[in-house]
């Protein structure tokens, strides 16, 4: 069965380091997502892509963060500087022709020191 | 601002027993989904509520979506171990269709 993929699954980085999360998609889907999970709180959007651009974002993707998708198959969500408060579980989600439903990978924790 | 609650926020129970959790919100939502998700991985998706009123059964777990599409329930019957985890409820909106907002959870504990 087709899943999401994150790299890498654990990230140590340090306050104002840059750092780049990645995910495969599932193959035909078309709308793709992160999202991040502060530990013991609850999944919070990020942002959403569709036809090469961003078509929604939250309040929390700041101009320290970008997301790209470089080529057929990979999507990224760069943190330019990161802080302390970044500190998470990033989850990169896509979704097909049922908008709504979107299929999660396993995430990435993402740990600044 | 669209919010999303989710009661009860903490649940244990023994095997077999029935429960039920719910999905509110003030909001009037285009669908709404319910995830699962166990620690340290992400939420899978387990059913999508589209139309008012709707009820979807998946085995032992019914979903409904109220009347109003602002609140959504899911009855658990005879709950196994298997069925622990959290569950999320979460909306997409009408304007913003992509963007969808989670619920805190309800972490569901089964107890042999």
């Amino acid at each position: 069965e087709p899943e999401v993929t994150q790299t890498p699954s654990h990230q140590v980085t340090q306050m104002g380091q840059e750092v780049i999360l990645r995910c495969v998609p599932i193959s035909n889907h078309l709308y793709f997502y992160w999202y991040r999970q502060i530990l013991g709180q609850k999944v919070e959007f990020l942002v959403s892509f569709y036809n090469n651009e961003i078509s929604e974002k939250s309040e929390i993707f700041d101009d320290q963060f970008s997301v790209e998708r470089p080529d057929g198959s990979n999507f990224t969500l760069k943190i330019r500087s990161t802080k302390l408060e970044d500190s998470a579980m990033y989850f990169c989600a896509s979704s097909g022709d049922l908008v709504h439903e979107q299929y999660f990978g396993p995430g990435t924790r993402l740990t600044v020191t | 601002t669209q919010l999303l609650e989710q009661s009860p926020q903490f649940l244990s129970i023994q095997e077999g027993e029935n429960l039920t959790v719910y999905c509110n919100s003030s909001s009037v939502f285009s669908s709404l989904q319910w995830y699962r998700q166990e620690p340290g991985e992400g939420p899978v998706l387990l059913v999508t509520v589209v139309t008012g009123g709707e009820v979807k059964k998946l085995k032992r777990l019914t979903f409904q979506f109220g009347d109003a599409r602002k609140d959504s329930s899911l009855h658990i019957t005879a709950a196994q171990p298997g069925d622990t985890g959290l569950y999320l409820c979460a909306g997409a909106g009408w304007t913003s269709y992509d963007k969808v907002i989670f619920g805190p959870g309800t972490s569901l504990s089964v107890i042999p």
